[in-house]
């Protein structure tokens, strides 16, 4: 049974740039769910996705967008790159209701925005 | 809202002995999950111990254990003959959904330190 993958590990973007990062769901897992954790904290809800539609935001702007492709691996998009958006972000999969199974996290990507 | 809170944001542990991470959490929902995590440097989140809310007795798995209280709303994680590997940042997170998506609520987390 395949892990939650995540691509890359380490990026550093220019402010006002875009970026993609990429997670591969655990093997039987439908469910993608996004999380930011900046420095010193804990992981932050950004939104989930379940057959291939977002089914739940948390409190982040429009230019966090994501998709979720029929094979159940995701991707989130950040558009016009801001310095507070410097945080690891790490994605989740899980069956849908998460509570029985729970979730399995990938390693996370470090986005550093200069 | 569902918050979570951890007011220990360092502990340390001697090899071998046992300590107690600390975690309360407010919520108006009657049948939750709560989960501990542990995050060592490696970044990935891994699941240590899960409670689902209407069983009364509390989760174990090997040396990690829960006390549990619904009503005072706390979920504490005792680690025993604890271990150099135990060493890590813990979260304390709650489950619930916003719209149909469930989802974690984190604390800030514990870090806890393992000495010889």
């Amino acid at each position: 049974e395949t892990g939650v993958t995540q691509s890359p590990t380490h990026l550093i973007k220019t402010r006002g740039q875009q970026v993609t990062l990429r997670c591969s769901s655990q093997s039987g897992h439908n469910t993608v769910s996004w999380y930011q954790q900046a420095l010193g904290q804990g992981p932050q809800f950004i939104f989930q996705y379940y057959r291939e539609e977002e089914n739940g935001r948390g409190n982040f702007p429009p230019r966090f967008s994501g998709l979720q492709f029929p094979n159940y691996s995701s991707e989130l998009n950040v558009n016009a790159l801001e310095l507070d958006d410097s945080a690891l972000y790490l994605c989740a999969s899980s069956l849908r209701s998460g509570g029985r199974d729970g979730y399995t996290f990938g390693s996370g990507t470090r986005l550093t925005v200069v | 809202a569902q918050t979570v809170t951890q007011s220990q944001p360092e502990m340390s542990v001697q090899e071998a002995e046992t300590v107690t991470l600390s975690c309360t959490y407010d919520t108006s929902e009657s049948d939750y999950y709560l989960f501990w995590y542990k995050q060592p440097p490696s970044r990935q989140m891994i699941l240590v111990i899960r409670q689902e809310a209407y069983k009364q007795q509390n989760a174990t798995e090997n040396r990690f254990s829960v006390n549990f209280q619904k009503a005072a709303k706390s979920f504490s994680l005792k680690i025993s003959d604890s271990q150099l590997g135990d060493a890590a940042m813990y979260f304390c997170a709650y489950r619930s959904y916003t719209g149909t998506a469930s989802k974690l609520t984190f604390g800030t987390g514990t870090r806890l330190q393992v000495t010889l």
